[in-house]
């Protein structure tokens, strides 16, 4: 069964730092996408950053970069220079094949609740 | 620019109550639709998905049902709400095409029940 599994419940940064929150999957399918999103306190989940299994270099967006470990099978987000508004949840998911993958499903992790400090 | 707007934004209600919950997507045709719920301090389970109207999946047996009346708009219902309908429900879309996956999410809808 597919899995996604986030260890750490909670992280503090200070601001300007560098932070990786850690992220490990579990499939049998060779072909699947990993995907980070931030949850500020509002709600709203904020897409940040996609990862194709079959991706050559590790995706980058930003202040945001994925650490994809395909033989480990974890997708680990680094977050640079981290900000006062980068404090929030965030969120690994999964996104799960099935039917050829037209219905794009994901599963998430638990999330971990970063605090940047200043 | 694709928007998904989501409401009521905050809703309390008693238990037993009728719920519907709605969503809707503009600037995108033929979305692939989805309605998710967070309890606090967890993450997402996915509750229905959606690949055209009137199709619906259910991932998770429950008292919730929902519906897709046209292409932008997917409802999320109840005729009796239970205590552990509580929590956040978000609402999702995808481009409605293989390859292109990443969903994006609407503002979300805080439900109490009590």
């Amino acid at each position: 069964a597919q899995k996604i599994t986030q260890t750490q419940p909670g992280m503090f940064v200070q601001e300007k730092e560098a932070v990786t929150l850690d992220c490990t999957y579990d499939t049998s399918d060779p072909s699947y996408g990993l995907f980070w999103y931030k949850q500020p306190s509002s709600g709203e989940m904020i897409f940040l950053i996609y990862q194709g299994s079959y991706d050559q270099q590790n995706a980058t967006e930003g202040r945001y970069s994925l650490n994809f470990q395909k033989a480990r099978k974890s997708a680990n987000l680094v977050i640079s220079a981290s900000q006062l508004g980068d404090s929030a949840m965030y969120f690994c998911a999964m996104r799960e094949e099935g039917g050829g993958g037209a219905t794009n499903k994901l599963i998430f992790g638990t999330g971990t609740l970063l605090a940047v400090q200043p | 620019s694709q928007t998904i707007h989501q409401w009521p934004a905050t809703l309390v209600q008693p238990v037993g109550s009728p719920l519907s919950l709605e969503c809707t997507v503009e600037g995108t045709s033929n979305p692939n639709l989805y309605w998710y719920r967070q309890a606090a301090g967890r993450g997402l389970q996915l509750l229905f998905y959606s690949v055209g109207i009137g199709q619906i999946s259910s991932e998770v047996p429950q008292n919730l049902s929902a519906s897709r009346p046209q292409d932008r708009q997917f409802i999320l219902s109840s005729k009796k709400l239970l205590l552990s309908d509580s929590g956040f429900y978000l609402c999702a879309w995808s481009p409605g095409l293989a390859g292109k996956e990443t969903q994006y999410f609407g503002p979300g809808t805080r439900l109490l029940v009590l």
